[in-house]
This record gives C-alpha cells, structure tokens and sequence, in this order.
C-alpha cells in the first residue's frame, strides 16, 4: 500500500512571497489532514477536509493560508504571502474516515522563509 | 493551558536501557491517547494508542494511561540504536472532528 506522498519536500522563498505544497493521501482514504510542525514542537492542525468538504479549519491562519480539495482526492496547501515564522514543515495525513484513529503521515514539506 | 504538556528531553540512554516516556494532559471527556515515533526528516509514525486506563503492551513497547491524574506513558524495553527519534504523545477526542493534539516530543538517543 502506497503510503501519504507530499511534494516538495524542501522549499525555500523569501518573506512575501507564495508557496504551494501538495499531498496525495492513501487511496481511499476519505480524511485528510494538514498540520504545521515548527522545529522543537509537535504537529498543530491547520485544516481537515472529509472527501472534499472542511471539517475543521479553526487554526488556519485565513488571511494567509488556504487550502483546497477540491475532487476529494489530492490537496494543495497555499500561502500567500509567507512571512518569517511560516518555516516549519508542512506534513499531510490521511485517515480511512473522520472519527477513525489511526492517521498515516507523509513525509512533509520542510519550508524555509528568508 | 495547552492541551498535552510533554517534557523535551532530550533523553540519552545506553542500549538496553528501560526507558520512560511521561505526558501530561488537560480534558478528560471521550479521550484516546496515542504515541507517534517520529524520525529526523520524517512524517510521524504511529506506535500504539489507547482508550482507558491501564497498560497496553506490543513487543517492546508500554502504553500506560492513568486518567485519574491525566498523566500518559510510553516505556521502551531493551532500547536500541534503532529506537532512537522523537517520540510524540497525543491526544484525541472519540466525538466529533477527529483532532489530535501533540505534545513538543521528546527527543530520545539510544548509545551502543
């Protein structure tokens, strides 16, 4: 089974400028998760989609951030404009269903604002 | 008050070492606890998780919860090299929005 895939998994851009990650969860995974990881502290969830609907997107910095699922399958995590304290790393998750425990991480995409 | 309070560390250990891992949590209603390995470079992989109180045990690995002091535990038997990365504790909740919430993560070293 094809585990979470997330591309890039490096990115550096300088301060106002945009950025996009993408991730491809599990087949058949209907959840879909985006957390932010900066260095010394553990995942904080930014936005979770069931199929193509947001479930939670309490902590997803709006003014900045968005994100999209468009067709229930893959997803695209935007910001614009990034700021400094956007670097951290951008990881992914999928689940079988909202509710279901267990959620398998993809690599994640480590983001560096100059 | 955050949500799960996990002590950084970082832990080094010899290999063979009986190690400790401890959380400490807020919020008791229809929880699950869960331990996640995360290596350098990494996306987190998930260990063991647990819904009551008491130990859950798999190989090497303990999960202890006790709710009545909101305290979460991860022992790791016969440590070894392989085990070393960054252990994170999390908290999720059994109703609505499956959303965890992480502990900082403890960063653990197993020498040979």
């Amino acid at each position: 089974e094809a585990g979470v895939a997330q591309s890039p998994r490096y990115k550096i851009i300088e301060k106002r400028q945009s950025v996009a990650f993408w991730c491809n969860p599990i087949s058949g995974h209907a959840t879909l998760y985006w957390y932010q990881q900066i260095l010394g502290q553990g995942p904080k969830l930014l936005i979770q989609f069931q199929n193509n609907g947001v479930v939670d997107d309490s902590q997803l910095p709006k003014d900045r951030f968005s994100a999209e699922r468009l067709k229930g399958v893959d997803s695209t995590l935007k910001i614009q404009p990034a700021k400094l304290e956007d670097s951290a790393v951008y990881l992914c998750a999928s689940s079988l269903r909202t509710g279901e425990e267990t959620q398998y991480f993809g690599p994640g995409t480590r983001l560096l604002v100059l | 008050q955050k949500e799960v309070e996990q002590d950084p560390g970082p832990l080094s250990v010899p290999e063979g070492a009986i190690v400790s891992l401890n959380c400490t949590y807020s919020n008791s209603a229809f929880q699950y606890f869960m331990w996640y390995r995360q290596y350098s470079r990494k996306g987190p992989e998930l260990l063991m998780y647990t819904y009551s109180s008491g130990n859950k045990e798999d190989g090497r690995f303990t999960a202890q919860v006790d709710k009545s002091s909101k305290y979460i535990s991860l022992f790791i038997r016969d440590s070894q090299p392989s085990d070393s990365a960054t252990y994170l504790c999390a908290k999720g909740t059994l109703l609505g929005a499956n959303n965890l919430f992480f502990g900082t993560g403890t960063r653990l070293t197993v020498i040979p």
